[in-house]
């Protein structure tokens, strides 16, 4: 069974603050990794990841993709009020029956002022 | 910008009663796909679809059936209400093969 794991669970921090947000993954047949931002309705669309060490990276956001060892981080510089949310890790898999999206549980960043 | 919109966005309704969620996308995605949330919890996959008159049971086993007629529309129905059916429910639809998904606002729906 595919699995997720992202932590810290939860974190809060000061506005100017770097995070870094960890997920790691197990998966049969894994295509790609996306991270989604979640604040009070659905998620949106942040980075999709395929390859092995290159970034990503739209403004202070970041994430890069190990797929050796099976984890990926989204590093978010400058901290704004505005980052917080939850931020989701899903993998995707090749074949299968399902083909939808795995999802971890999310990380719930706070950004204090 | 996504146009992917869902309705209700919240509903409270009483044990045994018939329920149909709605989920329209103007996209032409050909995927679409069902997500099931509860609060704290992660998202889990309950129903997808390829195209029209395809549907496909997710990795989440559910009570609720859908259907695809249309290539726009995937409505998710609840044929008898419980409580244990309250959650929040994201409608999602990709151009590819679970590819950047797009979610609709959801719907929060309670069950009493």
């Amino acid at each position: 069974e595919d699995k997720v794991v992202q932590s810290p669970l939860s974190l809060v921090v000061h506005e100017g603050d770097t995070v870094t947000l960890n997920c790691s993954y197990e998966v049969t047949n894994f295509r790609s990794l996306l991270w989604y931002k979640q604040e009070k309705k659905a998620p949106t669309f942040l980075f999709m990841l395929t390859s092995s060490g290159i970034e990503k990276k739209s403004g202070r956001l970041s994430s890069i993709l190990d797929k050796k060892e099976l984890f990926s981080i989204l590093n978010i510089t400058a901290t704004q009020t505005g980052d917080s949310a939850i931020y989701l890790c899903a993998v995707e898999a090749w074949g299968g029956g399902a083909d939808g999206l795995t999802f971890g549980k999310g990380t719930h960043l706070i950004i204090q002022p | 910008e996504a146009d992917i919109y869902q309705t209700p966005r919240y509903l409270v309704i009483g044990t045994g009663k018939k329920i149909t969620l709605e989920c329209s996308q103007t996209m032409g995605h050909d995927k679409m796909y069902w997500y099931q949330q509860d609060p704290g919890m992660e998202l889990h996959l309950i129903h997808y679809s390829y195209g029209v008159n395809s549907t496909e049971k997710g990795d989440l086993s559910s009570e609720s059936t859908v259907s695809r007629i249309r290539t726009e529309h995937f409505p998710l129905t609840l044929e008898s209400a419980r409580p244990s059916h309250t959650s929040q429910y994201l409608c999602a639809s990709s151009g590819d093969r679970g590819r950047e998904q797009y979610f609709g606002p959801g719907t929060r729906l309670t069950v009493t």
